[in-house]
């Protein structure tokens, strides 16, 4: 079965500063994405990323994937407030479209 | 046309009462899920749809009855629900290949009583 592992489960950085966020899955996926959802709403795609090596920014935020140690990150810089917000990674695996999620990172940006 | 469109967006329902969610997406996507997530948890998978088809059931209660009448909509008939089935409940689809987004609805914010 698909297992996919996020950490840490919650970060509170200051405002400026760098943090990197781990996504670890146990079998070998197709997909990997990032979503963010802010508190009583929907989730907003971030990244998608499909190959070995594959890298991706927008903005602060830039995200990565190593296949070969089923391992994705998503690097914060330079945080601002805005950035609060609860982050997932999901896996998917084309055999049946099995998407999972990790267990999500609850984000605070300080001032 | 990018979306996913889930209604209702919030539904109130007792516990002897039958109502339906819905989901739409014109994207060609052949894949089609729903999600349910409590707060302060990730979405948790309850079925997947490939193609019309049934593909994954997270074994679900059989109170949670899914249909997917046709490639652009997907429906989840409620029957009989307790209050801890309360939570929001997250429609998605995906393309079946390729390095493609999979689109989440706004969902529907379900309260049983």
């Amino acid at each position: 079965e698909l297992k996919v592992e996020q950490n840490p489960l919650f970060l509170s950085m200051q405002e400026g500063k760098n943090y990197t966020i781990y996504c670890n899955y146990s079998t070998t996926s197709d997909r990997l994405y990032w979503y963010r959802q802010d508190p009583g709403k929907s989730l907003e795609s971030l990244f998608v990323l499909l190959s070995n090596g594959a890298v991706k920014q927008e903005g602060r935020l830039m995200a990565s994937l190593d296949t070969k140690a089923r391992l994705s990150t998503l690097h914060i810089t330079a945080a601002v407030h805005d950035l609060s917000a609860t982050y997932f990674c999901a896996v998917l695996t084309y055999n049946n479209n099995d998407m999972r999620f990790g267990a999500g990172t609850r984000l605070t940006v300080k001032p | 046309d990018t979306e996913v469109t889930q209604t209702p967006k919030h539904l109130v329902m007792g516990m002897t009462n039958k109502k339906s969610l819905k989901c739409e997406q014109h994207m060609g996507h052949r894949a089609m899920y729903w999600y349910k997530q409590k707060a302060k948890k990730p979405p948790e998978l309850m079925f997947v749809y490939s193609y019309e088809k049934l593909s994954i059931n997270e074994s679900v209660p059989s109170r949670f009855s899914p249909e997917c009448p046709n490639s652009s909509l997907l429906n989840l008939h409620l029957h009989a629900l307790q209050p801890e089935d309360s939570a929001l409940y997250l429609c998605a689809s995906s393309q079946t290949g390729g390095l493609t987004e999979a689109f989440f609805g706004q969902g529907t914010r379900l309260t049983v009583v």
